[in-house]
């Protein structure tokens, strides 16, 4: 089945420590986007990349970083720079162009919480 | 600055009513409109969409509205079940755009 994989589920992390989110997809999309949802503030664009080794910042991109390797996998690092990085971590596939009727394809989420 | 506006964040119905969840925008650029469900600890799915050639998009027991003049959009739920619990997230794309502007969302909880 097709579809995106997001590990783990749960992830616990140090003040001080960088940490990586894995995302996966096998839909052979282009375009993979990270958001972050917190209580009552929806859903909020991180980065998001159209095209493998190219990435564009979004809306709050300040202490995360991305890279894209592989047309398949998009992981976003949460670094010490994060000052709030308590949430869950959503990460979306689309096609190119336009993208499909059903816009986005996102994974079950992670989990992220600093203790 | 807010693009996608979402101004109840909570709805609560009797099961076999309707439930009715607004969304309000205000670029103008956006052509295409999306409606998503989501349960706790879970990514979102996809509901039903627009386009802003449309006024009107049915299916099955969801129906959504278009308002351009107006900049607004809603969605119909008849009748409503418990299963229907959840949060609702309006999203919105411009034309030649990938990427979505979401709502913050409308928790929705329909009593048995």
């Amino acid at each position: 089945d097709g579809g995106i994989t997001q590990s783990p589920k749960y992830l616990f992390r140090k003040e001080g420590q960088n940490v990586t989110l894995s995302c996966e997809q096998n839909l052979n999309h282009d375009a993979m986007y990270w958001y972050r949802q917190d209580p009552g503030q929806g859903l909020r664009l991180i980065y998001y990349s159209q095209i493998v080794n190219d990435f564009q910042k979004g809306d709050i991109a300040e202490g995360y970083s991305v890279s894209r390797e592989k047309k398949e996998s998009f992981p976003l690092t949460v670094t010490s720079a994060q000052k709030n990085p308590t949430a869950f971590y959503l990460c979306a596939s689309t096609p190119a162009g336009y993208g499909t009727n059903y816009g986005y394809t996102f994974g079950s989420g992670t989990r992220l919480t600093v203790v | 600055d807010q693009q996608v506006k979402q101004n109840s964040p909570s709805l609560s119905v009797q099961e076999g009513r309707i439930s009715i969840l607004n969304c309000d925008y205000t670029n103008s650029m956006f052509d295409y409109f999306l409606w998503y469900k989501k349960y706790p600890a879970e990514g979102p799915t996809f509901l039903i969409s627009i386009s802003s050639i449309k006024d009107k998009n049915e299916d099955g027991r969801f129906t959504v509205f278009l308002n351009k003049s107006a900049k607004h959009l809603s969605l119909h739920i008849v009748p409503s079940q418990p299963g229907d619990s959840a949060v609702y997230f309006c999203a919105a794309r411009k034309g030649g755009s990938e990427k979505l502007v979401f709502g913050k969302g409308t928790k929705l909880t329909v009593n048995p």
